[in-house]
């Protein structure tokens, strides 16, 4: 079983704001990074570290932490926007990697 | 730019061995940790190992440690993974993905199929 926890689906109003989120021990020592995935395509890193998006992510992709519990927030979700968003970070052990059960973003 | 492109999977049966490859292109690969994640089929992703930039640490996970076993090539710009005793269980699509720090996994293979059946 995964250490992170994650909602399986999500949805938003086109335009509106999301948070999804991903809860785990870990996350109380280390940050989570989040990846987008669509249908047939590889995992895209979008948000790591505090709050960070590497070149080429659209900035209303934000990350935040609070205690256990990690959240990847799109302000303004877009149709494009519909995939699948999955978390990571490093596991209780410190070495190794865990990623959360991921979540389905539906863009209505 | 950029590539990381995986190939040897496959169909094997049950107790078989294969190994998978990822090519890599674009970048210094021997600055770079690496990794291996799985997916299987209509599930999330799952991590399988982790190797340093020079090969001197590896780490894997639970489910497939003392089976499976990471390794590189810095000559050859290429990343491996040795499967052994598969399972059932271990078929999914294969992908490698360069650590940028921190085990932040960018950017990543399209991955290739592992398929354990008889």
């Amino acid at each position: 079983s995964s250490e992170l926890t994650q909602d399986p689906a999500v949805s938003v109003a086109l335009g509106q704001t999301v948070r999804i989120t991903c809860q785990g021990d870990s996350l109380k020592s280390h940050y989570a990074s989040w990846y987008q995935q669509k249908p047939g395509q590889a995992p895209v890193l979008v948000v790591y570290g505090k709050n960070s998006r590497p070149s080429g992510i659209p900035d209303r992709f934000s990350g935040s932490s609070s205690g256990n519990t990690a959240s990847l927030t799109i302000t303004g979700a877009q149709a494009e926007d519909e995939a699948d968003y999955h978390c990571n970070s490093r596991d209780s052990r410190g070495n190794r990697v865990v990623f959360g059960g991921g979540t389905r973003l539906t863009v209505l | 730019q950029v590539q990381l492109v995986e190939s040897g999977g496959g169909v094997v049966q049950p107790g078989r061995s294969l190994r998978v490859s990822c090519a890599a292109s674009g970048f210094t690969f021997s600055s770079y940790a690496m990794h291996w994640v799985r997916q299987a089929p209509g599930k999330g992703l799952e991590w399988v190992a982790l190797i340093s930039y020079d090969g001197s640490n590896k780490y894997y996970a639970d489910s497939v440690k003392g089976r499976f076993t990471i390794s590189r090539d810095n000559s050859k710009s290429t990343l491996y993974l040795q499967m052994n005793s598969l399972r059932a269980e271990d078929t999914a699509v294969y992908s490698c993905a360069r650590d940028r720090g921190m085990l932040d996994l960018d950017p990543w293979g399209q991955g290739t199929l592992v398929t354990v059946s008889s």
